[in-house]
């Protein structure tokens, strides 16, 4: 089936910082890619996507691309902020016939400190 | 009210109680998702409903019973849980069923005592 695998946390980080963490996937077909994040006390947020390979998602300043030779999704922003604090998921889509589940990696808790 | 509201935001309770958590979607979407989030565990798709569709997770215990009357509003009517229970249940929505861009609400903090 299919699986999401992201870099263990916590991930603590000075302010302006450069930032990256790893996703990677194990899918059949041609799955689409997601980037979720989850402030403190709330639900979680689309960050940014990707449906097919070498798109590039961005948003906020963070960016990740869409690598189906290395079946891989990894998240960047090149300078962190004390307000991007927050539990950062990497998760996909099934391209197969009815495919109605997204699958979500553990999450990674990125803190980023002044 | 807009996006995705869910009520009570925390609730604690007995193994022997019976409760009830509400979701209620604002985005005009055609499906709702029921998610279990425990600590150091991937999100667990526990239900999801449309009107003309429903899946559930046959890993999800009975004790779990979920309710959709209408696009809007989704239920899970809680009884006899058990501590291993105790998460964070997240509601979501989207526009189309089974769709990879997810609204979620701010879940309810479930404590099982």
């Amino acid at each position: 089936g299919d699986s999401v695998t992201q870099m263990e946390g916590p991930v603590t980080l000075s302010e302006e910082a450069f930032l990256t963490i790893n996703c990677t996937y194990t899918a059949t077909g041609y799955p689409s890619l997601f980037w979720y994040v989850q402030y403190p006390g709330e639900g979680l947020q689309l960050l940014l996507k990707a449906t097919k390979a070498d798109d590039k998602g961005s948003n906020k300043g963070f960016e990740a691309t869409y690598r189906k030779e290395t079946t891989s999704f990894h998240l960047e922003k090149g300078s962190v902020q004390v307000s991007d604090s927050a539990v950062y998921f990497c998760a996909l889509k099934g391209s197969g016939a009815g495919s109605y589940q997204l699958t979500f990696g553990k999450g990674t808790k990125l803190s980023v400190i002044p | 009210e807009t996006g995705v509201t869910q009520t009570p935001r925390h609730l604690v309770m007995g193994m022997t109680n019976k409760k009830s958590l509400k979701c209620e979607q604002h985005l005009g979407h055609n499906a709702m998702y029921w998610y279990k989030q425990s600590a150091k565990k991937p999100l667990e798709l526990m239900f999801v409903y449309s009107l003309e569709e429903r899946v559930e997770n046959n890993s999800v215990p009975s004790r779990f019973s979920p309710e959709c009357p209408n696009s809007s509003h989704l239920f899970l009517h809680l009884h006899t849980l058990q501590p291993e229970d105790s998460a964070l249940y997240l509601c979501a929505s989207s526009q189309e069923w089974g769709g990879g861009e997810q609204f979620f609400g701010p879940g309810t903090r479930l404590t099982v005592l």
